[in-house]
Parts: C-alpha cells; sequence; structure tokens
C-alpha cells in the first residue's frame, strides 16, 4: 500500500499528557498537511509543509501543538498538556509539486479522557 | 477560498442516479471546484474536479451551471459502498499547490438497499 499513513490508528490518553502522532506521506509528495476533525463536521486546516518548511498554520493551532517535518518526508504532530477539547480525529495529507489534490491518511483517532 | 453551500443530508435508493447540489454563488473566475468524499472511519477521498465544463470520470460527474455560481455531482448507480459525505470545495489554483482545502459539513448522503 503506497498511500498517506498514519501511526498510531487510535490514541487514549489522559488530561494533562503528551501525545505525538506519525504521518508518512506518499513518496514524492513535497506537501503535507494536517487536519483536525471533530464529530459532525468537515475536517478543519491545522497546518501544512512544504518539504521540511512550515508554510501555514491556522489559528487553531495553539502553542500547545507543534508539527516538524525535519528531513521533508515524515511529519509529527505532537500535542503537549492534552485537554478533553483535543479529542478528535487527526488526518494527514499529502499532495504531489504543483497538484491541488490531496490525499488523506485514515487519520488517527485522539480520546483524551 | 469562497463558500459552498450543501444540503446536511439527502438519501437515495440503490442502483439509482443520486444529484448532489452545491451553491457557490461567489465564486471567483480562478476558483476550481472539487469534490471530495468521506466513507465511514476513513479520511476524505478526491472524487473529481473542474472549472467551467462538465467532466467525466470512473467514480462520477460533474456538472457546472453556465454561471459557475452551483454545480452537481452526479452518482450514475449509486451503490451502498457509495455512502458517506461529499464536500464540495471552491479552490483557487496557483500554480504552486494547495494551501489547504476548507471543507464545510459537507452533505451525508445515505444510500437505501
Amino acid at each position: 500500500d503506497t498511500g498517506v499513513s498514519q501511526d498510531p490508528r487510535h490514541k487514549i490518553t489522559k488530561r494533562g499528557q503528551n501525545v505525538t502522532f506519525r504521518c508518512d506521506p506518499i513518496s514524492e509528495h513535497n506537501r503535507l498537511y494536517w487536519y483536525r476533525q471533530t464529530l459532525g463536521q468537515g475536517p478543519e486546516f491545522l497546518t501544512y509543509f512544504q518539504n521540511e518548511a512550515q508554510l501555514e498554520k491556522s489559528r487553531l493551532l495553539s502553542d500547545r501543538f507543534s508539527a516538524e517535518r525535519p528531513k521533508g518526508s515524515f511529519s509529527t504532530l505532537e500535542i503537549q498538556r492534552t485537554e478533553q477539547g483535543d479529542s478528535a480525529m487527526y488526518l494527514c495529507a499529502s499532495s504531489l509539486p504543483g497538484s491541488e489534490k490531496l490525499f488523506f491518511g485514515s487519520g488517527t483517532q485522539l480520546s483524551v479522557l | 477560498d469562497a463558500k459552498t453551500t450543501q444540503p446536511n443530508s439527502m438519501e437515495s435508493n440503490e442502483e439509482e442516479p443520486v444529484h448532489l447540489p452545491c451553491n457557490h454563488s461567489t465564486i471567483s473566475g480562478t476558483d476550481y471546484i472539487h469534490w471530495y468524499r468521506q466513507l465511514p472511519s476513513q479520511g476524505p477521498e478526491y472524487v473529481i474536479h473542474g472549472l467551467t465544463s462538465n467532466v467525466n470520470n470512473r467514480m462520477a460527474s460533474l456538472a457546472i451551471a453556465e454561471d459557475r455560481k452551483s454545480s452537481t455531482l452526479i452518482l450514475h448507480r449509486a451503490t451502498l459502498r457509495d455512502a458517506a459525505v461529499y464536500y464540495c470545495i471552491l479552490i483557487m489554483y496557483s500554480g504552486g499547490g494547495a494551501d489547504g482545502l476548507t471543507f464545510g459539513k459537507g452533505t451525508h448522503l445515505i444510500i437505501q438497499p
């Protein structure tokens, strides 16, 4: 399977703990995107990278959130001091250079107790 | 990205055609109309896109109004596997790739056997 891969698929944590998610984009896709989706809503844009550079961050990305893509390949999204309101599906997507077509992974479902 | 308006939900019978409408009255001349769908427990997947002319692919057809203020996604023969949330999104092409998609709530398509 050469699609976008996200790990883990599910994460349960206690409030106040830190969590980290990983996304492996499709090979040769230079853009990588993070989205968050809560029940009944469409995905909300968080941030995106072009290669290793983080080009845009949504105001939804509070200072407890940090995303990295150090070598322009896989990316990590870390949430520090998790809150119950962080419970959501975190989706990763990637795209080819110059393409407006995004390919999404299956997401990481985070539950904060 | 310009705003789109879609019905919250629609219901159809299996093996019948489905017409999913989208209004985008503030569309600009450089906005492309994209459709994505999201199956249960999965990330969104690209369906089709167009600018002015009607488009067909193996998944669906896209009919675009002459004034481009509305469009319709057509599933010619719906199956139970087409039950999903369908998102209509406008993207301004810059040539550099997508800065990120803005999703609304989409249309929840229910297929009755």
